[in-house]
């Protein structure tokens, strides 16, 4: 079955700290991977996502994420953390088949808490 | 500037009524998307369309209609048969199957 894992309930990093969140997926072939983030009471917004090429995907507020396909991982990174990245961060594959339609599955989500 | 559009951001009904939550895209896409939050989960679908006049029960649609008579909008209707309403709802849209989905800012819905 297609699925998505976030480890990571909550984590917490101090400003200017390197910040990694885990995503690992179960998928029959090469997905389609997404990384979200949602501000509290708001809609999610699409930082970065993988479709085929290189490995490792640059997105938006300086995040980047790599696909390792060994592992069925795409993690996201960002070299140092500003206290506004504080969120709730979800991790998509796609296209899943289902009743002859395709959509995305999403993992939980991971709560990021920055400290001053 | 294109994007979705949900109305209105916060809702208030009584057990029992109907409401209906607006969903309105201007990106020409034609996939559209409705999905539930509840604190400290991630998102559950409830119904998803992938052309007009059709439409798809998701993961959780018991409770819910939906109805899909323009490209642009993607109406959800929460009935008085669905046991848990009060929660956060998102509406989203992609190009095509599989692809990124954009997202709305949400309603809140709040059943007492």
């Amino acid at each position: 079955a297609q699925s998505v894992t976030q480890p990571d309930i909550h984590i917490t990093v101090s400003e200017g700290a390197s910040l990694e969140l885990r995503c690992n997926y179960s998928y029959g072939a090469t997905p389609y991977l997404f990384w979200y983030v949602q501000s509290p009471g708001q809609g999610l917004q699409l930082l970065l996502k993988y479709f085929s090429g290189d490995t490792l995907v640059q997105g938006i507020k300086g995040f980047e994420a790599e696909f390792k396909r060994s592992q069925s991982s795409f993690n996201l990174r960002k070299p140092s953390v500003h206290w506004s990245d504080a969120a709730e961060y979800f991790c998509a594959v796609g296209p899943a088949f289902s009743g002859g339609y395709n959509k995305l599955i999403f993992g939980a989500g991971t709560r990021l808490a920055v400290h001053p | 500037d294109g994007g979705i559009t949900q109305s209105p951001k916060y809702l208030f009904r009584k057990e029992g009524q109907n409401v209906t939550l607006s969903c309105e895209q201007n990106l020409n896409h034609d996939a559209m998307y409705w999905y539930r939050q509840d604190p400290g989960q991630g998102l559950r679908l409830i119904y998803y369309s992938q052309i007009v006049n059709d439409f798809q029960k998701g993961d959780i649609a018991e409770g819910y209609s939906v109805s899909r008579e323009k490209k642009e909008s993607f109406p959800l209707t929460v009935t008085s048969a669905q046991k848990n309403p009060t929660a956060f709802y998102l509406c989203a849209s992609s190009m095509d199957r599989g692809y990124e989905q954009y997202f709305g800012p949400g309603t809140r819905l709040t059943v007492t």
